[in-house]
């Protein structure tokens, strides 16, 4: 079965100007997970949904991260103006439902310069 | 909120020894504890969890402990074969939502000598 699909992997971006991830996770996956990882550290959990609904949003950053999952499979997640602190690994994740195993998608490598 | 501690933050080996990473929780409601392999470039992936009703797991030559008690969690890497070479997270749920919310520990970086 396909994995956890994330684009673009990479991204450089000045301060300022925004940027957006995608991520379609695997077919049939009811829940899915936004997770930003700054070097050096674990995962940190940032949005999560069941379907097209919103679980948890409490470490997303409102002011400047968004996140949407229209039709309950693929998201985005867009951030606008970004900040130099944003430079991290934006890991998707899925599973099939609240409480199953997450499998992770590669992640998207953002620069901000 | 649940804190998870890791250590040693980076893991030198020689092929075939074993590797041992702690790990210790704050919330003494946790009871899901599992454990992410993530190469270089790649997601982390699952590779065996423990939950509070048992002490220990085995899944071939990796094995987690748990103490509730003390609040500590341990995997042990057996025969460590230069593949192993990796970042390990541990993670607990927080018990507090009524989903599996994990949080990750800081990480450990093995790597495995030939």
């Amino acid at each position: 079965e396909a994995g956890v699909a994330q684009s673009p992997r990479y991204k450089i971006i000045e301060k300022r100007q925004s940027v957006a991830f995608w991520c379609n996770p695997i077919s049939g996956h009811a829940t899915l997970y936004w997770y930003q990882q700054i070097l050096g550290q674990g995962p940190k959990l940032l949005i999560q949904f069941q379907n097209n609904g919103v679980v948890d949003d409490s470490q997303l950053p409102k002011d400047r991260f968004s996140a949407e999952r229209l039709k309950g499979v693929d998201s985005t997640l867009k951030i606008q103006p970004a900040k130099l602190e944003d430079s991290a690994v934006y890991l998707c994740a899925s599973s099939l439902t609240l409480n199953y195993e997450q499998y992770f998608g590669p992640g998207t490598r953002l620069t901000v310069t | 909120g649940e804190n998870v501690e890791q250590h040693p933050s980076t893991l030198s080996v020689q092929e075939g020894d074993s590797a041992v990473i702690k790990c210790t929780y704050s919330d003494s409601a946790s009871n899901y504890f599992p454990w992410y392999k993530q190469e270089l470039g790649k997601g982390p992936q699952l590779i065996i969890d423990i939950r509070s009703n048992v002490g220990e797991k085995k899944d071939q030559r990796i094995a987690v402990t748990l103490n509730k008690t003390a609040k500590h969690f341990s995997l042990h890497i057996t025969e460590t074969q230069p593949e192993d070479s990796a970042v390990y997270f541990c993670a607990a749920n927080s018990p507090e939502t009524s989903y599996d919310k994990v949080i990750f520990g800081p990480g450990t970086s093995l790597s495995v000598i030939p």
